[in-house]
């Protein structure tokens, strides 16, 4: 099955852009991913998702600020501009045949 | 609007049993895959189990298989998870999610969550 690898932490200034990597285990290169955002005490929200072919695809409501895209096995999600309501949890998922899989997620800090 | 509203946690005993419901709405349920998810207290999110639109396909990680169950009621547009012999390490908020699209297996929309405590 496929296992999705997320650094477990970043931070950015206000006001200024960061770049969240997730990266598809060997022979999933191709999978397409979706990032979702947790902020603190509140259920996820799923953002986009992410193809191969660098197409993304954002969820209702997802700012401009935020984008997507790929390179290989890696996915990135990009935010741009970012306000203080960006600090938050990412998480990528993707999924196999008979099962789901999501990466351990990257804790945001806005300084 | 896609709404998802999970009932049913609460506080159950070590080898005890509990069910949460998620009450579907604003989509076409039965043509949609469900799944849940749970995320243990300052944990990470972990998948538990899908279940396709007619039912007939069900999945679950290896941590549940044998324990738990999920079924769903297209005609309440209803999703469940039977918990049996709960253990501590399930101890988690649950959340129920619908599949993005029949094409694309990850969560499109999530539910607030429900809090399964396994404690004595």
């Amino acid at each position: 099955q496929p296992v999705l690898t997320q650094s477990s932490s970043a931070s950015a200034s206000l006001g200024s852009s960061v770049k969240l990597t997730c990266t598809l285990s060997s022979g999933h290169s191709s999978n397409i991913i979706a990032w979702h955002q947790q902020q603190p005490g509140k259920a996820p929200r799923y953002l986009m998702k992410v193809e191969g072919s660098e197409n993304y695809s954002k969820g209702s409501g997802v700012p401009d600020r935020f984008s997507g895209s790929s390179s290989g096995a890696d996915r990135y999600l990009t935010i741009s501009n970012l306000q203080s309501e960006d600090e938050a949890d990412y998480y990528c998922e993707t999924w196999d045949t008979n099962t789901r899989v999501f990466g351990g997620g990257t804790k945001l800090t806005v300084l | 609007e896609v709404q998802l509203l999970e009932s049913g946690g609460g506080l159950v005993q070590p080898g005890g049993s509990l069910r949460l419901s998620c009450a579907a709405s604003g989509f076409t349920f039965s043509t949609s895959a469900m799944s849940w998810v749970r995320q243990a207290p300052g944990k990470g999110l972990e998948w538990v189990s899908t279940i396709s639109g007619s039912g007939d396909s069900i999945y679950y990680a290896d941590s549940v298989k044998g324990r738990f169950t999920i079924s769903r009621d297209n005609s309440k547009n209803m999703l469940y998870l039977q918990m049996n012999s709960l253990r501590a390490e399930d101890t988690a908020v649950y959340s129920c999610t619908k599949n993005l699209s029949p094409d694309v297996a990850v969560s499109g929309n999530w539910g607030q969550g429900s809090l399964v405590t396994v404690s004595s």
